[in-house]
C-alpha cells in the first residue's frame, strides 16, 4: 500500500543548530513531495515542496533533498529559531491525487 | 494560492446526532479532499470529493457514516453521522488544482462528541 515513514518522531535542537527530518516512501511512481508545518491548533501550511525532476530545492533556511532511486527525501532547516518549533509532516502524492502523510516530527527549538 | 474557508471551526455535539462541515474555496479547484486528524497524530484521508459524482472513500470510511457532497468546483460538505465519542477529532478539507500543484487546507473543524 501507499505509505511513508518519517523519522525522528521528536527532535530537540538548540537555537542556531540545524535540524534534519527524513522520510522514505513506497510509491516509486510519485512525482511530488511536499513538506507541511503545523503549529498547535492551526492548519498545516506548505513550507516547501520538490518535484521529481530535481534533486534539491532551497528556500532561505529551508532545503529539501530527494533521492528517487532510494525513495528518500529529507527536510533540512538551518539556523533554527524558536519560531520553527512545530510539527512537520512529509507527504507524497498518491496515485489518486491525494497526499499521503508521514506521522510527523515534533521539532522543539530551545533558545 | 487558493484560500479555503471551513466552518464551523469547532463544535461540541451530542452522541447520535450529525454534524455537517462546509468547505468553500475562493477559486475553482479540480480536487477536494477530506482528512481526519486525531490529536497528536497525522492526517488520514477520509475521501476524495468528486464534483458531480459520488465521493471516493478510503478503506475504513463509508458513505453512510461520512456522506460527502460536492455540488460545484468551489464547495464541498462532509457530514459526520450518528456521532459517537470516537468521532471526536479534527476534520480538515483540502483542495488543489490539477497537475502537480500544491494542496491547501482549511482551518479545520475541531469536533467533540459527548
Amino acid at each position: 500500500g501507499e505509505n511513508v515513514e518519517q523519522h525522528p518522531s521528536t527532535l530537540s535542537v538548540q537555537e542556531g543548530d540545524s535540524a534534519v527530518i527524513k522520510c522514505t516512501y513506497s510509491d516509486s511512481a510519485s512525482n511530488y513531495f511536499p513538506w507541511y508545518k503545523q503549529e498547535l491548533g492551526k492548519r498545516p501550511q506548505l513550507i516547501i515542496d520538490i518535484r521529481s525532476n530535481v534533486g534539491e530545492k532551497k528556500d532561505q533556511r529551508i532545503a529539501v533533498t530527494l533521492n528517487k532511486t532510494a525513495k528518500h527525501f529529507s527536510l533540512h532547516i538551518t539556523e533554527t529559531q524558536p519560531e520553527d518549533s512545530a510539527v512537520y509532516f512529509c507527504a507524497y502524492r498518491g496515485s489518486q491525487g491525494n497526499l499521503i502523510f508521514g506521522k510527523g516530527t515534533k521539532l522543539s527549538v530551545k533558545p | 494560492s487558493a484560500v479555503i474557508s471551513q466552518k464551523p471551526s469547532r463544535d461540541i455535539c451530542q452522541r447520535g446526532t450529525s454534524l455537517t462541515i462546509q468547505c468553500q474555496v475562493d477559486s475553482q479547484v479540480t480536487m477536494m479532499f477530506w482528512y481526519r486528524q486525531q490529536p497528536g497524530q497525522s492526517l488520514t484521508l477520509i475521501a476524495t470529493a468528486n464534483q458531480g459524482s459520488e465521493a471516493t472513500y478510503e478503506s475504513g470510511f463509508v458513505i453512510d457514516k461520512f456522506p460527502i457532497s460536492r455540488p460545484n468546483l468551489t464547495f464541498s460538505t462532509l457530514t459526520v453521522s450518528n456521532m459517537s465519542p470516537e468521532d471526536s477529532s479534527i476534520y480538515l478539507c483540502s483542495a488543489r488544482t490539477g497537475g502537480d500543484t500544491e494542496a491547501f487546507f482549511g482551518q479545520g473543524t475541531r469536533l467533540t462528541v459527548v
